[in-house]
């Protein structure tokens, strides 16, 4: 069945560094593909989405390229924030209106 | 986009009891989901509320654990039924829109069970 796998953290930076979190998908034809971002005690929050091979999601200094060639959705910001700290999902959306599947989730930490 | 609501925001529960959540949103939508996420964890899929029939759970949820009720396009319930400190989690609600293949997530609810 179709799944999701992505980098398992936790991932410390410090502020302004480079960021990149990784995500592969498996799936039968083409999902669409997402990352969600879960503040302290708050819910999913959508980030950034790209519906087809090629596609560039961006929101927030944030990025992800769909890669058909390599089955990756990677998320990748060039220079973090204390306010950036949080827990990243990367997420595939079959054909099947039910069909969507989450990674285990990234939990990022930006120190001043 | 929707706006989703969600109420009770956090709850702390006695063993045995049950809790009903609560999921409001802003405009007619076809899609509604209850997930868990359980401590540290990613999110797992409980069931998808269908408006007007029963709804439609994931293997390993039962709907005499979980009863679900849709009497409408813009809400939704979901019970916690006999509850014990491993249903403790955070509940979350999520809207898909007619013809745009993304979720919205509600704030979640977060239980406590002791």
């Amino acid at each position: 069945g179709d799944s999701v796998t992505q980098m398992e953290g936790p991932v410390t930076l410090s502020e302004e560094a480079f960021l990149t979190i990784n995500c592969t998908y498996t799936a039968t034809g083409y999902p669409s593909l997402f990352w969600y971002v879960q503040y302290p005690g708050e819910g999913l929050q959508l980030l950034l989405k790209a519906t087809k091979a090629d596609d560039k999601g961006s929101n927030k200094g944030f990025e992800a390229t769909y890669r058909k060639e390599t089955t990756s959705f990677h998320l990748e910001k060039g220079s973090v924030q204390v306010s950036d700290s949080a827990v990243y999902f990367c997420a595939a959306h079959g054909y099947n209106n039910n069909d969507m599947r989450f990674g285990a989730g990234t939990r990022l930490t930006v120190k001043p | 986009s929707a706006v989703i609501s969600q109420k009770p925001s956090r709850d702390i529960c006695q063993r045995g009891t049950s809790l009903t959540i609560q999921c409001q949103v802003d405009s007619q939508v076809t899609m509604m989901f209850w997930y868990r996420q359980q401590p540290g964890q990613s999110l797992t899929l409980i069931a998808t509320a269908n408006q007007g029939s029963e709804a439609t759970y994931e293997s390993g949820f039962v709907i005499d654990k979980f009863p679900i009720s849709r009497p409408n396009l813009t809400f939704s319930t979901l019970t916690v039924s006999n509850m014990s400190p491993e249903d403790s989690s955070i509940y979350l609600c999520s809207v898909e829109i007619a013809g745009v293949d993304t979720q919205y997530f509600g704030p979640g609810t977060r239980l406590t069970v002791l």
